[in-house]
């Protein structure tokens, strides 16, 4: 099946540093994916959407300075968490969506296995 | 409009029992929903998924019931099982390129 990878798994870091978090789809092609965030014992909220070769769009509250994504490549995305401080520190989840069938009709979302971030 | 409500939030079941967890959209421009199941640390997975045109899809013990009118869908887990213990997630997206939205989740216990 569909695999998307994230590197690292976790990643503990000082406060002020830039962590950056890879996404790839490691055996399909992804125009487009999705930039989680989950908190201990809550749902995924959804911090932007990447779109390969053109800038991301960002839900409402996301500060796009704060959290810089590229999506240089058809199956890689990262996610720059810029200037990190404690109250970044959470599980950070990316998702690649893969279509087949006719016309591409069928259409598949699958998840990396997050990446655990603790700024200290 | 683009919320998805779940519930029960919690569920504790005895091995061998039905775990059932309801959710409601508003959107009716959602035509796909899928379940996800995710274990402690680990990302979503694609559980099962049904679009508005069935009223029920089965795999295995999992069973998606739709209703289009009332805007419900379930998930039925038959014959629950310890390892099913994790937090399942509805969701319900509309048409290609959009995201998908989530309900709260519902931590599922399987109690032997």
């Amino acid at each position: 099946g569909a695999v998307v990878s994230q590197h690292p798994s976790w990643v503990i870091c000082k406060s002020g540093t830039s962590v950056k978090i890879e996404c790839r789809s490691l055996d399909f092609q992804a125009t487009t994916m999705f930039w989680y965030r989950q908190f201990p014992k809550q749902s995924l909220m959804l911090m932007a959407t990447s779109n390969e070769g053109s800038k991301a769009t960002y839900e409402q509250g996301v500060e796009k300075d704060k959290f810089l994504i590229n999506h240089a490549s058809l199956t890689l995305s990262t996610l720059t968490v810029t200037s990190a401080h404690p109250e970044d520190s959470s599980f950070y989840i990316c998702s690649a969506t893969r279509y087949s069938g006719r016309a591409r009709s069928q259409e598949t979302q699958y998840f990396g296995p997050g990446t655990r971030l603790l700024v200290l | 409009q683009q919320q998805v409500k779940q519930s029960p939030q919690s569920l504790i079941v005895q091995k061998g029992g039905i775990s059932i967890i309801n959710c409601a959209y508003e959107n009716t421009a959602f035509d796909y929903f899928p379940w996800y199941q995710q274990f402690p640390g680990k990302g979503p997975a694609l559980l099962i998924a049904i679009r508005p045109d069935v009223s029920e899809k089965k795999e295995g013990r999992f069973t998606i019931s739709f209703n289009k009118s009332a805007k419900q869908f379930s998930l039925h887990i038959m014959d629950s099982q310890p390892g099913d213990s994790a937090t399942y997630f509805c969701a319900a997206k509309r048409t290609s390129y959009d995201k998908v939205i989530f309900g709260p989740g519902t931590s599922l216990s399987v109690i032997p």
